[in-house]
């Protein structure tokens, strides 16, 4: 079965310094990969979705980036962090294109990031 | 531009009785939706999907409706129990046609 680990589940990080948050998906070749962010009492935000290796798809304008540097690892990352970052942030992964029979996409379970 | 959103942003009921979950979406070419239950500290969990050839379809104690006309989206969940205490999310296909668009949630609170 597919599996899909990201860390670390908690972070507090000052204002100006780096990022970066890892995720990997275990039990599937070259899988969608999707960044999502859920500031408190609201909804997810599609950050970065990755088709392949080295392909990354910016949905927001954001002091983030993403890399996918192996076919089943996921990185975000930021060089200088704001207060704004602050959230849960949830790495995601579906077979392939969403809305195939049976392809959906599937959650990690998140991490926290408090900036402060 | 497009969007997904629900009509009420919290649900109370008592245990036993049946919750009815509603999401509005924009998009008229959308045509995969998703719900979804997140657990406070975690990540979203698949429920149930439909696609936009279909009206209805029901899974363990969820039946998802979807009426395209005025693109409108419902969960009915049975005979809730205190577990089922969540957020759920709608979620529709982006233009890109490769991730998801998430509503705001709605807070269901099961009542013993």
């Amino acid at each position: 079965s597919q599996t899909i680990h990201q860390w670390p589940a908690t972070l507090v990080q000052p204002v100006g310094s780096p990022l970066s948050l890892e995720c990997t998906v275990e039990g599937t070749s070259n899988p969608n990969l999707y960044w999502y962010r859920q500031a408190a009492g609201r909804g997810l935000q599609l950050l970065f979705y990755s088709v392949g290796i080295g392909q990354i798809s910016s949905e927001v304008p954001q002091n983030l980036s993403a890399s996918r540097p192996q076919d089943r690892q996921f990185i975000l990352s930021s060089k200088k962090l704001l207060l704004s970052d602050s959230g849960f942030y949830l790495c995601a992964w579906s077979v392939s294109r969403v809305g195939g029979p049976g392809n959906t996409i599937y959650f990690g379970e998140g991490s926290w990031l408090t900036v402060v | 531009g497009e969007s997904v959103g629900l009509h009420l942003p919290t649900l109370s009921v008592q245990e036993g009785d049946n919750s009815i979950i509603n999401c509005a979406y924009s998009n008229s070419a959308s045509d995969y939706f998703i719900w979804y239950k997140q657990e406070s500290g975690k990540g979203p969990q698949f429920i149930i999907d439909i696609r936009s050839n279909m009206d209805k379809r029901q899974g363990q104690r969820v039946t998802v409706l979807l009426n395209k006309t005025v693109k409108h989206l419902s969960l009915q969940i049975a005979a809730t129990q205190p577990g089922d205490s969540a957020v759920y999310f709608c979620a529709e296909i982006t233009n890109s046609g490769y991730a998801l668009n998430f509503g705001k949630g709605t807070s269901l609170l099961v009542t013993p």
